[in-house]
C-alpha cells in the first residue's frame, strides 16, 4: 500500500548511457514532481507536472526529461548521463498545490554514474 | 527570492532532552509549512504540516509551531529518544506554478543514550 512507489532503489550505470526512473503514486494526487537531492543533501525542485502543465526549473539540462504516460505515473529519463548526475532523486506528489495534505515523498532513488 | 533556512545544522543532545529546530523563510506569503524526517540513506517521512491560518500543530511528542508574520516555524520535540535522531527538514510552500515545495537545508539531529 505504498504511496508514491519509485524504482530502482539503486542505478549504478556508466557515463554516457541513458537510463529512467519510474514513479508511481496510488493517492490519487494531480501533480507530480521530481527533486533532487545533492551531496550534501540538499533538496530541489526539477520539475514539476500534472495533466495540463509541465513546468521546468531552468537550471536542469535538457538531458534530463519527464514522461507521463498517465496522471499517477512520472518517469525521469536521463540522456548522456555525467558525472555530475550521480544523486538521490525523489518523486514526489500533491493535490491541488499541496495546499491541503501537504507533499508525499517516495523513498528515492540513489543514482552513481561512473 | 524565496529561501529557507535551518538553524542550527547539526545539534547533539543527551536523551530525555527537549529540543528546539528553527526554521526562517523569507516571504510571508505561504501556503503552508511542513516538516519532514530523513533517516540515513532512507526517504522523506512527513512528520507536521501547518497551514498558513495555523499557528501550531502537534503530532504525539512532536509539537510545530508557525509565526508567518516574523517567518519562522519551531520543531519542539519532547523528551527525546535515540530513535529521534535523524536529518529534520522545513519545507515552505510558496504556491505558484504547480505548487513548489522550497526545502531548507535540514537540521541533523542526534539523540545520545
Amino acid at each position: 500500500d505504498t504511496a508514491v512507489s519509485q524504482t530502482p532503489k539503486y542505478l549504478v550505470t556508466q557515463m554516457g548511457n541513458d537510463k529512467s526512473i519510474k514513479c508511481e503514486q496510488n493517492l490519487g494526487h494531480d501533480t507530480m514532481y521530481w527533486y533532487k537531492q545533492d551531496s550534501k543533501k540538499f533538496l530541489k525542485i526539477m520539475f514539476s507536472y500534472n495533466n495540463k502543465e509541465l513546468i521546468i526549473n531552468e537550471t536542469v539540462p535538457n538531458r534530463f526529461s519527464p514522461k507521463s504516460p498517465d496522471k499517477a505515473h512520472l518517469n525521469l529519463h536521463i540522456n548522456s548521463l555525467e558525472l555530475g548526475d550521480s544523486a538521490v532523486y525523489f518523486c514526489a506528489s500533491s493535490q491541488n498545490f499541496g495546499r491541503g495534505y501537504g507533499y508525499t515523498f517516495g523513498s528515492g532513488t540513489r543514482l552513481t554514474v561512473v | 527570492k524565496q529561501e529557507v533556512t535551518q538553524i542550527p545544522a547539526a545539534l547533539s543532545v543527551p536523551e530525555g532532552e527537549n529540543l528546539v529546530l528553527n526554521c526562517s523563510f523569507t516571504d510571508s506569503a505561504i501556503y503552508n509549512l511542513q516538516w519532514f524526517r530523513q533517516d540515513p540513506g532512507k526517504g522523506l517521512t512527513s512528520l507536521l504540516l501547518i497551514q498558513s491560518s495555523q499557528r501550531e500543530q502537534t503530532s504525539g511528542r512532536l509539537n510545530a509551531s508557525l509565526d508567518k508574520s516574523s517567518g519562522r516555524s519551531t520543531l519542539y520535540i519532547a523528551a527525546s529518544q535515540p530513535g529521534d535522531s535523524a536529518t529534520y527538514l522545513c519545507a515552505v510552500n510558496y504556491g505558484g506554478s504547480q505548487g513548489n515545495l522550497i526545502f531548507g537545508k535540514g537540521t541533523k539531529l542526534s539523540v545520545k543514550p
